[in-house]
């Protein structure tokens, strides 16, 4: 599996966008880059995924860089609710196992 | 709601005994994965079945086992059960793209297990 690296924690104000970098320097030129939260002990949540080009969907944008060793996932305008750990993936092509790392803590103040 | 549906929520049981974990995948949804998160292991991939059939295995414990039967349905089996079986089982499910290509999983609620 290609190694995803996350800050540990982050902190955001609520109403403002939150912008979680990944970074995935291994990743091969047909892997997915994949994002996941848990919210305390619930199931993971799928949020977003993409290969090349940046993707948008009703929960968030997901920016991947040009060379795809970086991605950053932006949540626009940050509520309570979003407060949960967030897991960048990239599984592997030859099967959808996910390796789920540390991830970031995403904690919104009020 | 993801669609995937996970019973019981809550599970507590003594030490040596045996419990079955059940899961109903999303409709349409031909793989099942089974993951374990324990306090000090995080999010851990046992098993996956695609189709009735074992497809990839994890870090799943001889004591353990699965199945998937014709109605897609998953049962996770866990027998003699040790302290340190204690956690959160979750199930996921996905349509199972063509090995090669990307399949977006979709997780249960989970199935906590408490090992007394």
């Amino acid at each position: 599996d290609a190694k995803t690296t996350q800050p540990t924690s982050m902190d955001c104000a609520e109403g403002r966008a939150a912008n979680l970098p990944c970074n995935h320097s291994t990743i091969s030129g047909n892997e997915y880059v994949y994002w996941y939260r848990q919210i305390h002990s619930q199931g993971p949540q799928y949020i977003i995924h993409g290969l090349k080009n940046n993707e948008t969907n009703e929960m968030a944008s997901l920016i991947i860089t040009e060379d795809r060793k970086s991605s950053t996932l932006i949540l626009p305008h940050a509520t309570l609710r979003d407060t949960a750990v967030y897991y960048c993936i990239v599984p592997p092509t030859s099967g959808s196992r996910l390796t789920f790392g540390e991830g970031t803590q995403l904690t919104v103040n009020p | 709601d993801s669609g995937v549906t996970q019973t019981p929520k809550h599970l507590i049981t003594a030490t040596g005994q045996r419990v079955t974990l059940r899961c109903s995948p999303r409709s349409g949804d031909l793989s099942v994965y089974w993951y374990q998160q324990s306090l000090d292991q995080g999010l851990q991939f046992l098993i996956q079945y695609y189709n009735g059939e074992e497809r990839a295995k994890g870090n799943i414990l001889e004591r353990f086992s699965a199945q998937q039967f014709p109605d897609l349905h998953s049962e996770l089996n866990l027998s003699s059960l040790e302290l340190g079986d204690s956690a959160l089982y979750f199930c996921a499910s996905s349509v199972a793209a063509p090995l090669g290509s990307t399949d977006t999983q979709y997780f249960g609620p989970g199935t906590r297990l408490t090992v007394l």
